[in-house]
């Protein structure tokens, strides 16, 4: 099975502006969460998404916001960009909503934002 | 609420030496999820294992080994010879359904040497 992938890599944009990332789940996996990885936070929740539905939220401002699509893809967008979002996205999926002794998160390359 | 703490910032090791990452945890939930990954320079968060509240026995797998202990909140991981392919950062989280959602903290990391 091919891994989590995310698109695209690497990401520069400037403060203002929008930014839209993408995560393809592994084949079958219908969870996918999100996180935001900077040296001085570390990894942080942002949301996870689960059949389409946003199912936990982490504290982030409003800018932060997701989607999930029917065939379990799922895209962030962060509006109005700042310097303080620079950092490694990364996006995890597992595979159902029933934590079993098989679940597990796994996770994808990551996107690395720059904000100028 | 939910914590999970890395005390140790850095560590650095001669190969061949063994060496213990500590992990204590924080939580009032009765079913939780402990994990161990493992993040490379490249960037991508590799799983390494996942423990169930439930079960409190150790694992060992080729070099790595965990111990889990109630008792204490602690979730500790060793690998015994270790080699410059070990070289990462570790992380240490905690997972639990929170208002119907899947959710993960992760600890601060730990980063590890392993010299030639």
């Amino acid at each position: 099975k091919a891994g989590v992938t995310q698109t695209p890599r690497y990401l520069i944009k400037t403060r203002g502006q929008q930014v839209t990332l993408s995560c393809s789940p592994i084949s079958g996996h219908r969870s996918v969460s999100w996180y935001q990885q900077t040296p001085g936070q570390g990894l942080q929740f942002l949301f996870e998404y689960f059949s389409e539905t946003q199912r936990n939220k982490g504290n982030f401002p409003g800018r932060f916001s997701g989607r999930q699509f029917s065939n379990s893809r799922s895209e962030m967008n962060v509006s109005t960009l700042e310097l303080g979002d620079s950092a490694l996205y990364l996006c995890a999926s597992s595979e159902s909503r029933v934590m079993t002794r098989q679940e597990t998160q796994y996770f994808g390359p990551g996107t690395r934002l720059l904000v100028l | 609420a939910q914590k999970v703490t890395q005390a140790q910032t850095e560590i650095s090791v001669v190969e061949k030496e063994d060496v213990t990452l500590d992990c204590v945890y924080e939580t009032r939930d009765t079913t939780y999820y402990l994990f161990w990954y493992k993040q490379p320079p490249s960037g991508e968060l590799v799983f390494l294992i996942r423990r169930n509240s439930f079960d409190e026995q150790n694992e060992i797998s080729g070099r790595y080994s965990w111990n889990f202990q109630k008792s204490t909140s602690s979730f500790n991981f060793t690998i015994t010879a270790s080699q410059v392919v070990d070289s990462a950062v570790y992380f240490c989280a905690l997972s639990s359904y929170v208002a119907g959602g899947f959710k993960t903290i992760f600890g601060a990391g730990t980063r590890l040497f392993v010299k030639a």
